[in-house]
């Protein structure tokens, strides 16, 4: 099946500094990635869905200025964390469906953020 | 609106033991059905789906059964193991891109 990688797969940083989290499709191009956020023992809440070349859109509650989607290329997209704080510490997953016509996704291996 | 309901975890079995995870689904048309497994640590991974009514999803010993009479895609697997451990979520696609995802179930097999 299609493989996405996200890395790094565990940051820990300081509370103030901003952390970039990367998900590529190695296997087929990426007309649409998602970003989702996952608390412990609890299920997927999905941020933003990013289509390659335009601008994302977040769910309510989500903080656009606070994480930055960028979908730079069919292959790529990138979450920032911007001035981290203990409370953005959590799962962070991406996935992606190759193609408009496709709905299935495919996921990333997660990242976990510990901010300190 | 969509929406997907799992029974609440943690569901312990003993290695062999026959599994059933409940998921009911709420949506309107013709809702697309998955579930995901998510081992400890890791992302999620398609386990197995169905797209239509009647149709079986199977994989790996387990399956579901896509019921629109009953809006359920329960899942089963006849002989757990140990390495079945993980997280189950139910999930359904309707229309968009966006999957809408059940609670979550944890399954615990003991040896």
């Amino acid at each position: 099946g299609a493989v996405v990688s996200q890395h790094p797969s565990r940051v820990i940083c300081k509370s103030g500094t901003s952390v970039k989290i990367e998900c590529r499709s190695l296997d087929f191009q990426a007309t649409t990635m998602f970003w989702y956020r996952q608390f412990p023992k609890k299920s997927l809440m999905l941020m933003a869905t990013s289509n390659e070349g335009s601008k994302a859109t977040y769910e309510q509650g989500v903080e656009k200025d606070k994480f930055l989607i960028n979908h730079a290329s069919l292959t790529l997209s990138t979450l920032t964390v911007t001035s981290a704080h203990p409370e953005d510490s959590s799962f962070y997953i991406c996935s992606a469906i190759a193609g408009r016509a496709s709905y299935i996704q495919y996921f990333g291996a997660g990242t976990r953020l510990s901010v300190l | 609106g969509n929406s997907v309901t799992q029974m609440e975890g943690p569901v312990t079995l003993s290695e062999e033991a026959f599994l059933t995870i409940n998921c009911t689904y709420t949506a309107t048309g013709y809702p697309s059905l998955f579930w995901y497994v998510q081992y400890p640590g890791e992302g999620l991974q398609l386990l197995l789906k169905a797209t239509k009514a009647d149709d079986k999803g199977s994989n790996k010993g387990f399956e579901a059964t896509y019921r629109k009479e009953t809006t359920s895609f329960h899942l089963e697997k006849g002989s757990v193991q140990v390495s079945d451990s993980a997280v189950y979520f139910c999930a359904l696609y309707n229309a968009g891109n966006m999957l809408t995802f059940g609670g979550g179930t944890r399954l615990m097999v003991k040896p």
